[in-house]
């Protein structure tokens, strides 16, 4: 399974940050759930909300009221939006595919800075 | 909110040697959804054991996981060059879904 993530590396405060997550190897969106993560050096690891390839999603509720999570099974590709940015979005982002409890596997990562 | 707390913060050991880190969960981690990971710079974390004992596929057997009580543990029999790196526990279940832990550096002595 190869996960990619895709998008603007610097995006200016109060706008939106989007990124998407190409899969490949043989993994299908369809039929497994998909997370994002991202990694500040202020807060570590903070898990952003998943979605199944149904559409079905969860989240962070520290995120929620900006954050939406979107799948696109013909592209077998899922979406991450934030609104409303500021300088503490600033991170790598993962995307990444669930496994037994836990995040099996990982893209490479994206740094969005979040700077006008 | 759950925290999980590791310890130590740094841990600075010798090539051979046996590492222990530690991960205390706040609450009960429902039916050990416990997993570590392993994370070196400039790359992303791998998954290295889920469900506080099963290694995940490809990781070598000097890797385990255990627990007791609240406690987590993942020991390293003996350490390779390749083993130096940051350390990560993250729980399942609890709000938000998945929480981390916030690292354990492994460095060499």
């Amino acid at each position: 399974v190869q996960l990619q993530e895709s998008g603007p590396g610097l995006v200016k405060p109060s706008g939106t940050l989007s990124l998407t997550c190409d899969v490949s190897g043989g993994a299908t969106t369809i039929n497994s759930w998909w997370s994002w993560v991202r990694q500040s050096p202020g807060k570590g690891l903070e898990w952003i909300g998943e979605i199944h390839g149904s559409g079905r999603t969860t989240y962070n509720p520290s995120l929620s009221s900006r954050v939406t999570i979107s799948v696109d099974n013909s592209r077998n590709q899922f979406s991450l939006e934030v609104t409303s940015v500021t300088a503490a979005d600033t991170a790598v982002y993962y995307c990444t595919r669930n496994g037994q409890v836990s995040l099996e596997y990982w893209g490479q990562g994206i740094l969005v800075t979040v700077s006008s | 909110e759950i925290v999980l707390t590791q310890s130590p913060g740094t841990l600075s050991l010798s090539p051979g040697e046996r590492a222990t880190l530690s991960c205390r969960s706040s609450q009960t981690v429902s039916s050990n959804y416990l997993a570590w990971y392993q994370q070196k710079p400039g790359q992303a974390p791998r998954l290295l054991i889920f469900g506080a004992f099963n290694r995940a596929v490809g990781i070598p057997d000097r890797f385990s996981g255990s627990v007791s009580g609240a406690d987590f543990t993942l020991t390293i029999s003996r350490l390779e060059p390749e083993d130096f790196a940051v350390y990560y526990c993250q729980q399942y279940g609890n709000p938000p879904l998945y929480t981390f832990g916030q690292g354990t550096k492994l460095e060499i002595k």
